[in-house]
């Protein structure tokens, strides 16, 4: 499985935009990319996903570039309440019917008010 | 629609004793997944279900860990002679299932389990 690498903590004011990188530079022909946000004492939950270019959702927008070795988490317009942590998951796409992913220590986005 | 629960929410044990910690996922996932998260960090995989049968535990650390799922949609996760290290929030999330790239996991609240 592909490691990902993410800044440990990020600090934004209400209102602002916030992008959250994440390398993966081994990342395989088959693997997608996948945001998850966990809030304390709560299981994570789906952001979106991605496999190149760009993909938007109603809560954020990732980008992908053509190499695929890095992604980029697009929240817009941050509010206290999107203080979480944030994962990025590298994991196979139809391999053996299920995905085993793997969860890194996460981004730590601090939205200040 | 309800989503993944798990019970108990908190669980307090001690030292040498058995617990079992249940997940219901949302009906109709045929995939289950339970992980192990502590403080700081990421939820680490443990055990995958598909259907009635663990495809993959790999991630159980020992033999004192077990999963069943006996009918192929409530999981029990067992553990037995507890130490302090298994101290943690155990997750268990459900997905679709089919091998789908876009199979989502949807996580329950977790279980907190405390051993002392």
């Amino acid at each position: 499985l592909a490691k990902t690498t993410q800044p440990i903590s990020m600090d934004s004011y209400e209102g602002q935009e916030v992008n959250i990188t994440c390398s993966h530079n081994n990342i395989a022909t088959n693997d997608y990319i996948t945001w998850y946000q966990q809030f304390p004492s709560q299981g994570p939950r789906f952001i979106i996903q991605g496999y190149k270019t760009k993909v938007t959702n109603e809560v954020a927008s990732l980008f992908i570039p053509a190499d695929r070795k890095s992604s980029t988490l697009s929240l817009p317009r941050v509010s206290l309440s999107d203080t979480a942590v944030y994962y990025c998951l590298v994991g196979p796409g139809n391999s053996g019917g299920y995905q085993k992913v793997t969860f890194g220590t996460g981004t730590k986005l601090q939205v200040i008010p | 629609g309800a989503g993944v629960s798990q019970t108990p929410s908190n669980k307090v044990t001690e030292k040498g004793k058995y617990v079992e910690l249940r997940c219901d996922p949302i009906s109709g996932h045929t995939a289950l997944y339970w992980y192990r998260q502590s403080l700081g960090q990421g939820p680490e995989f443990l055990i995958y279900f598909q259907g009635t049968g663990a495809a993959d535990d790999s991630g159980l650390p020992n033999d004192r860990f077990f999963a069943v799922r006996p009918e192929g949609s409530v999981s029990t996760l067992k553990i037995q002679r507890t130490e302090r290290g298994d101290s943690a929030m155990y997750l268990c999330a459900s997905s679709l299932g089919g091998g789908a790239h876009t199979d989502t996991q949807y996580f329950g609240p977790g279980t907190r389990l405390t051993v002392l």
